[in-house]
């Protein structure tokens, strides 16, 4: 199957904890992307790569490390666990991130529950 | 700066009813707009895409857009509801790649057998 795939889809995990989640692509594409979406479904990008390297780095805080080993993986790496972390990360990937018209194909998430 | 205003943050159709779901947009240059699905437990999933050719754009499972400039608007519409259409419904205004990508918050549609 072709996809986006992204693993774990859950993660539960204590304050303080350090977690991380990876994501592949066999698309072939280029860029590929972090969302974050809250409890009220809100959308907000916090970064993406083309071809392995970083494009865009919202205001994240610096415990949320990505990681691209090459251009169909991106990791997501995150330090010292806070509750407002909890939410779904989204991995997305797209053929070229300079055309505005290159849609988004997105993984099934990995709903992160920090207690 | 873009924008894009989803209109209603829930709406309620009966099974074989007709759906609109609503979606405005500002922006500076000539967007690209898409209209997303994401089902419960799942990933977004597009349905279409508006890319400046023909203003009424049709998409898969019977969904389609029409693009109005003049009002800034790219409302989705399907002739007939299904239940498997209840989910939820992104409306996105791209001006370059993702890097200009905005998503609006997004419509719950219920279908009512």
């Amino acid at each position: 199957d072709t996809a986006v795939s992204q693993t774990p889809k859950y993660l539960v995990t204590q304050m303080g904890n350090d977690k991380s989640i990876k994501c592949e692509q066999n698309l072939g594409h280029d860029t590929m992307y972090w969302y974050k979406q809250d409890s009220k479904k809100f959308l907000k990008i916090m970064f993406s790569y083309n071809n392995k390297e970083l494009i865009i780095n919202e205001t994240v805080p610096n415990r949320f490390s990505p990681k691209s080993p090459d251009k169909a993986h991106l990791n997501l790496h995150i330090n010292s666990l806070e509750l407002g972390d909890s939410a779904v990360y989204f991995c997305a990937s797209s053929q070229d991130w300079t055309a505005n018209n290159s849609p988004l194909h997105f993984g099934n998430g990995t709903r992160l529950t920090v207690t | 700066a873009q924008s894009v205003t989803q209109l209603d943050s829930h709406v309620s159709v009966s099974e074989g009813t007709p759906v609109l779901l609503r979606c405005n947009y500002s922006s500076s240059y000539s967007p690209s707009l898409f209209w997303y699905v994401q089902h419960p437990n799942k990933g977004l999933q597009l349905l279409l895409k508006y890319t400046s050719a023909a203003t009424l754009v049709k998409g898969i499972n019977g969904f389609e857009a029409e693009f109005k400039k003049s009002e800034t608007s790219f409302h989705l519409t399907k002739p007939s509801a299904h239940m498997s259409d209840a989910a939820e419904y992104f409306c996105v205004v791209s001006d370059t790649g993702g890097f200009k990508t905005i998503f609006g918050a997004g419509t719950r549609l219920f279908v009512k057998a």
